[in-house]
């Protein structure tokens, strides 16, 4: 079965980093792109990232670009999010989740049970 | 401020039908499939509906899709105490080269 395992979360002051890990296990974790998606406390959920199944594309919301990088390591069926300069309302519930493919409508069929990063001074 | 648009809540009885409205524009719903999400309380979220009206293996059939332009609807029949969650759409789209979702409607069951 799929299963998606996140780790590396925790408090960080702004203006700090932090790398985040997804250990993917179940699929062919090589042939599928991969999310990261977020939710602030008691707030709906916000789209992080994306990367193509070879990491040859990746992209990001406006409110990361150029403060957070996905990559992926497909010889150990991890996914990643590298975060710096890291903000309070960079707080939030980090959910990492497999991209089903476009012929399945681009859906999230599968997450993570999810990693907390509190940005606190 | 979220790309698609949900209502906050809606409420219903057990054994009611209820639906969820999603609206969104030309980039995403419009030229896209549209996908529900379920949250329970606590919990990450599951995938409940693919391409506009398809079912996951194992999601209850009581839960239908459907889509007309730019908006969709998630239908839910006989209601369950069990179905009390968060509910989101979901659509890719083309501008951002990734998904946008609806704020998320509440679903409670009175």
């Amino acid at each position: 079965q799929v299963q998606l395992v996140e780790s590396g979360g925790g408090v960080v002051q702004p203006g700090g980093s932090l790398r985040l890990s997804c250990a993917a296990s179940g699929f062919t974790f090589s042939s599928y792109g991969m999310h990261w998606v977020r939710q602030a406390p008691g707030k709906g959920l916000e789209w992080v990232a994306f990367i193509r199944y070879d990491g040859s594309n990746k992209y990001y919301a406006d409110s990361v670009k150029g403060r957070f990088t996905i990559s992926r390591d497909n010889s150990k069926n991890t996914l990643y999010l590298q975060m710096n300069s890291l903000r309070a309302e960079d707080t939030a519930v980090y959910y990492c989740a497999k991209h089903s493919g476009h012929d399945y409508g681009d859906a999230l069929d599968y997450w993570g049970q999810g990693t907390l990063v509190t940005v606190s001074s | 401020q979220s790309v698609l648009t949900q209502p906050p809540s809606v409420s219903e009885a057990p054994r009611q039908r209820v639906t969820i409205s999603c609206s969104g524009s030309s980039s995403n719903i419009g030229n896209n499939a549209v996908n529900w999400y379920q949250q329970l309380p606590g919990k990450a979220p599951k995938l409940l509906i693919y391409y506009d009206d398809l079912l996951p293996s194992g999601v209850s059939d009581r839960f239908s899709g459907s889509k007309s332009g730019t908006s969709a609807s998630l239908a839910i029949s006989g209601l369950q105490s069990e179905d009390e969650a968060d509910y989101y759409c979901a659509a890719w789209d083309d501008r951002l080269n990734g998904p946008v979702f609806g704020g998320g409607t509440k679903l409670t069951v009175l």
